[in-house]
């Protein structure tokens, strides 16, 4: 089995940087994935971690912690677009191969 | 960008109807799936599927079914609906890959059932 937290909800001012946290129990670990989601909108992929350490793509970077089970999504010079939720994810081992099982969400909401 | 397609984009139904929600995707992708989602909850994985004739039940199975005759179609069905299974249903696409292959949505299914 498999589990994830990650905080419900984090505000934050246009301009501020804001780190949202994710911790994972798996049975078996092949990596931690983000995605965030406009309301009304579909899940978009943001980042993945397959090691341990910082992967950087522009305004956003994600980091992974392996031995602490751990994540986070680092999101920098906040805009209002960014007002959304943001869901960590895990690989779950199914019987026929391995598919994406995400955390409740933290929604953002970015204020002027 | 996947090109990923659900209809219908909404859905309202009455209580014992049998409805099949259909998904296509035009990118060849092998592994395709259903996830169920209540407004500003998480998603549920409802099935799965790593090819043609092949499908996997998700935590979520929610009374419905899947079926892979083509690689790029994937409908859901719910043989008789309920309004416990009001919810927006999203199918996803990707590629073969490891672990990273990121995840491509379609814009979903908004179901109500009376």
């Amino acid at each position: 089995g498999q589990s994830l937290e990650q905080p419900s909800e984090v505000t934050a001012v246009e301009g501020a940087i804001v780190q949202i946290n994710c911790t994972y129990q798996t049975s078996g670990f092949y990596g931690l994935s983000w995605y965030q989601q406009h309301d009304g909108g579909a899940p978009t992929f943001l980042s993945y971690n397959g090691l341990d350490g910082l992967e950087e793509t522009g305004r956003f970077s994600s980091f992974l912690s392996r031995s602490d089970s751990y994540g986070y999504l680092l999101l920098q010079e906040l805009q209002m677009k960014d007002s959304a939720s943001y869901f960590c994810a895990v690989r779950d081992q199914g019987q026929a191969g391995t598919a994406l099982i995400f955390g409740k969400g933290t929604t953002l909401s970015v204020s002027s | 960008e996947a090109d990923i397609y659900q209809t219908p984009r909404y859905l309202v139904i009455g209580t014992g109807k049998k409805i099949t929600l259909e998904c296509s995707q035009t990118m060849g992708h092998d592994k395709m799936y259903w996830y169920q989602q209540d407004p500003g909850m998480e998603l549920h994985l409802i099935h799965y599927s790593y090819g043609v004739n092949s499908t996997e039940k998700g935590d979520l199975s929610s009374e419905s079914t899947v079926s892979r005759i083509r690689t790029e179609h994937f409908p859901l069905t719910l043989e008789s609906a309920r309004p416990s299974h009001t919810s927006q249903y999203l199918c996803a696409s990707s590629t073969p890959g490891g672990a990273e292959s990121p995840l491509h949505f379609g814009n979903g299914t908004r179901l109500t059932v009376t």
